[in-house]
């Protein structure tokens, strides 16, 4: 079962413009909602996380924003660099359980 | 502050072989998660272990199973290993009051 879904396998933008990754999910019993970034050969960094009772958090470049009625939340990093190229994976957490969706790779181009 | 750390690195067995990885957490964390990851996929829940107890399990078979030590180190044990076995494995220690769970830099099994 799928229930975190990540549509975009990847994401091409320039530097210095507005990177929006999107995520769905299926279930409304998620209490929490992450973004994960990953490097080859390195496990995955947190990057920010929002409560399902707020719709929006900020952290520096990046921003998440969670639309509870759509199931929807997405990822803004503004501006983009070239050091934010990774795999960006959006989890669900309920008390112990994570799910990940499968992961977008961005790709920064100078 | 060290981070988690796994070992080893890579493994290669062979179907039917048993395996054990290890993962040092975080300094101060006391919960350990264990995930697996397929070619292409995200990492999979595969189950938590708190105060040396195991929290919760994903869908797993019991040959799957989990060690937590006193000082919160951790092992993946698994049995019967079968082809599809072959993913990355990786760990992640938090403590109880955050939700962000750090993880290590994983351990590949390939699995022949």
């Amino acid at each position: 079962d799928q229930q975190v879904k990540q549509n975009s396998p990847s994401l091409s933008v320039q530097e210095g413009r507005i990177s929006i990754l999107n995520c769905d999910y299926t279930n409304s019993m998620f209490d929490y909602f992450l973004w994960y970034k990953k490097y080859p050969a390195e496990g995955p960094t947190f990057l920010i996380s929002i409560s399902s009772i707020k719709d929006k958090n900020e952290d520096g470049r990046f921003t998440v924003f969670l639309n509870k009625s759509a199931k929807h939340l997405s990822l803004h990093i503004v501006p983009s660099q070239p050091g934010d190229s990774a795999v960006y994976f959006c989890a669900a957490m309920k008390t112990y359980f994570m799910r990940f969706g499968a992961g977008t790779r961005l790709t920064v181009k100078p | 502050e060290t981070g988690v750390t796994q070992s080893p690195t890579h493994l290669i067995k062979t179907r039917g072989q048993q395996v054990t990885l290890r993962c040092s957490s975080q300094s101060g964390h006391n919960t350990v998660s264990w995930y697996q990851q397929a070619l292409g996929q995200g990492p999979q829940f595969i189950f938590q272990y708190y105060r040396e107890e195991e929290n919760g399990r994903g869908n797993f078979p019991p040959r799957f199973s989990g060690l937590q030590f006193p000082n919160y180190s951790s092992e993946l044990n698994v049995n019967a290993l079968e082809l599809d076995d072959s993913a990355l494995y990786l760990c992640a220690s938090s403590s109880a009051e955050s939700v962000e769970q750090y993880f290590g830099p994983g351990t590949r099994l390939t699995v022949t």
